[in-house]
């Protein structure tokens, strides 16, 4: 079945840097790769995500890239806020039901 | 609407206890999910109704019934459940389950099992 490995395991960064976080997958028939964050208490939302027809996607400070080849995607958030602070999860899948998830990404950006 | 209401948004119960979890969406979707959270850890699915018929059970004890009444309502029904059953219960939808389409969360439901 997938695999899938997510990095960093936490992260912390200023206000107005960047952050990047990586996921790499195994199975090749994979297609579908999304991003979620998860604010505390509440749950998962869809921030992003990037099919693999496509080798990049922007939307404003948030963007995903995509390597088919070495079956690793990546997140990454620029000019990063306070409210940014959450964890974030990568998947892949080819179904809906079929989505394998990351172990997540604690990321905390300090003022 | 893009909203999957979940209910109650937190739930005591003890071990002979039976509850249920509703879950309730408006998008038209037609596949329905369960998913068990536990903390600092990612969702894991349990189930999947695709058009209201149950298609996938993750080998999910039968202390967990699911329920799907109608395309837009799905019930977790828990009867004689564990202390390491508590976790944030997630409902989603999609589409349909066959596509690789955006699941939409609820915010969960935090079951604690006394």
């Amino acid at each position: 079945g997938e695999n899938v490995e997510q990095h960093p395991s936490t992260l912390s960064v200023q206000e107005g840097d960047s952050a990047v976080i990586k996921c790499t997958y195994s199975d090749s028939a994979s297609n579908y790769f999304p991003w979620y964050k998860q604010e505390l208490g509440k749950g998962p939302q869809l921030i992003i995500d990037i099919r693999s027809n496509v080798g990049e996607k922007k939307d404003q400070r948030i963007a995903v890239t995509l390597n088919k080849t070495a079956k690793h995607f990546s997140l990454h958030i620029t000019e990063t806020q306070p409210e940014d602070s959450a964890v974030y999860f990568c998947a892949a899948g080819n179904s809906g039901y079929a989505l394998n998830f990351g172990k997540g990404t604690s990321l905390l950006v300090t003022p | 609407d893009t909203e999957v209401t979940q209910t109650p948004k937190h739930l005591v119960m003890g071990m002979t206890n039976k509850k249920s979890l509703k879950c309730e969406q408006h998008m038209g979707h037609r596949a329905m999910y369960w998913y068990k959270q536990k903390a600092k850890k990612p969702p894991e699915l349990m189930f999947v109704y695709s058009y209201e018929k149950l298609s996938i059970n993750e080998s999910v004890p039968s202390r967990f019934s699911p329920e799907c009444p109608n395309s837009s309502l799905l019930n977790l029904h828990l009867h004689a459940l564990q202390p390491e059953d508590s976790a944030l219960y997630l409902c989603a939808s999609s589409q349909w389950d066959r596509d690789t389409g955006e699941l939409f969360f609820g915010e969960g439901s935090r079951l604690t099992v006394l």
